[in-house]
C-alpha cells in the first residue's frame, strides 16, 4: 500500500524558510509519477504548489516560482519542499501527494499544519 | 482555470439526495475529480474523469457532467458523509474548487 507522510516544523518565523519532508512507502519515487506539494489555507482554498517528477525534473506554480524549491533523496525515497521568505499568508496545511499525467491525486499524506508567526 | 463550487454550505437530512456543483472557467474535457475531506484527514478521491467511481467508494456517490459543468450526487445521504467536498480539474495543469461543506440538518 502506498503511503505518504509529511514532517517538519509546525512554526516558522516570517522571512525565514519553510522546509518539509515527504516520506513515501510502498512505491519508489523514481519508478513513475509526479510527486507534488499542495497546501490548504484557512478557509479551504487549496493550491497546487509544484512537483518533482520520477526523473527529477520539476514544475512549479508560477505564483510561487521565485520562492519554491522541490528536491528529493532517492536513497531515502523522500522528497522535500522549501519555501523561502515566508509571510503569515503562507500559514496553511501542507500535503504531499502523488500525481500522474491526466490523472487526479490518488494518494495523499495526512497533511501538516505550518503556522507562520513571530 | 478557475473552478467554482456551489453551494459553499449545504445542510441535508439522512436519506436525502444531495447534489453538489462544480463549474470550470473553460472546457476541461471531463478531467474532473471529486474529493471528500473529513476534519483532520487527508482528502479522499471519490470520482475521477468526471464519472468514474474510485475503487472502494460506496455506489451512492456518482459524478456527471461535461464541458464546464459537473455534479457530484449522493443518492442517499449517510451520517458518515458529513465532510467538505472539493472538485479538481486536471485538464490544464490543475486547480481546485473552493469546497462545499456538507452538514446534517
Amino acid at each position: 500500500e502506498i503511503q505518504l507522510q509529511e514532517s517538519g516544523p509546525g512554526l516558522v518565523k516570517p522571512s525565514q524558510s519553510l522546509s518539509l519532508t515527504c516520506s513515501v512507502t510502498g512505491y519508489t519515487i523514481t519508478s513513475g509519477y509526479d510527486w507534488s506539494w499542495i497546501r490548504k489555507f484557512p478557509g479551504n482554498k487549496m493550491e497546487w504548489m509544484g512537483y518533482i517528477s520520477y526523473s527529477g525534473s520539476t514544475n512549479y506554480n508560477p505564483s510561487l516560482k521565485s520562492r519554491i524549491s522541490i528536491t528529493r533523496d532517492t536513497s531515502k525515497n523522500q522528497f522535500f519542499l522549501q519555501l523561502n521568505s515566508v509571510t503569515t499568508e503562507d500559514t496553511a496545511t501542507y500535503y504531499c501527494a502523488r500525481w500522474g499525467y491526466s490523472s487526479p491525486f490518488a494518494y495523499w499524506g495526512q497533511g501538516t499544519l505550518v503556522t507562520v508567526s513571530s | 482555470i478557475q473552478m467554482t463550487q456551489s453551494p459553499s454550505l449545504l445542510s441535508a437530512s439522512v436519506g436525502d439526495r444531495v447534489t453538489l456543483s462544480c463549474k470550470a472557467g473553460q472546457n476541461i474535457n471531463n478531467y474532473l475529480a471529486w474529493y471528500q475531506q473529513k476534519l483532520g484527514e487527508a482528502p479522499k478521491l471519490l470520482i475521477y474523469n468526471a464519472n468514474s467511481l474510485q475503487t472502494g467508494i460506496p455506489s451512492r456517490f456518482s459524478g456527471s457532467g461535461s464541458g464546464t459543468d459537473y455534479t457530484l450526487t449522493i443518492s442517499s445521504l449517510q451520517p458518515e458523509d458529513v465532510a467538505t467536498y472539493f472538485c479538481q480539474q486536471y485538464n490544464s495543469w490543475t486547480a481546485f474548487g473552493g469546497g462545499t461543506k456538507l452538514e446534517l440538518k
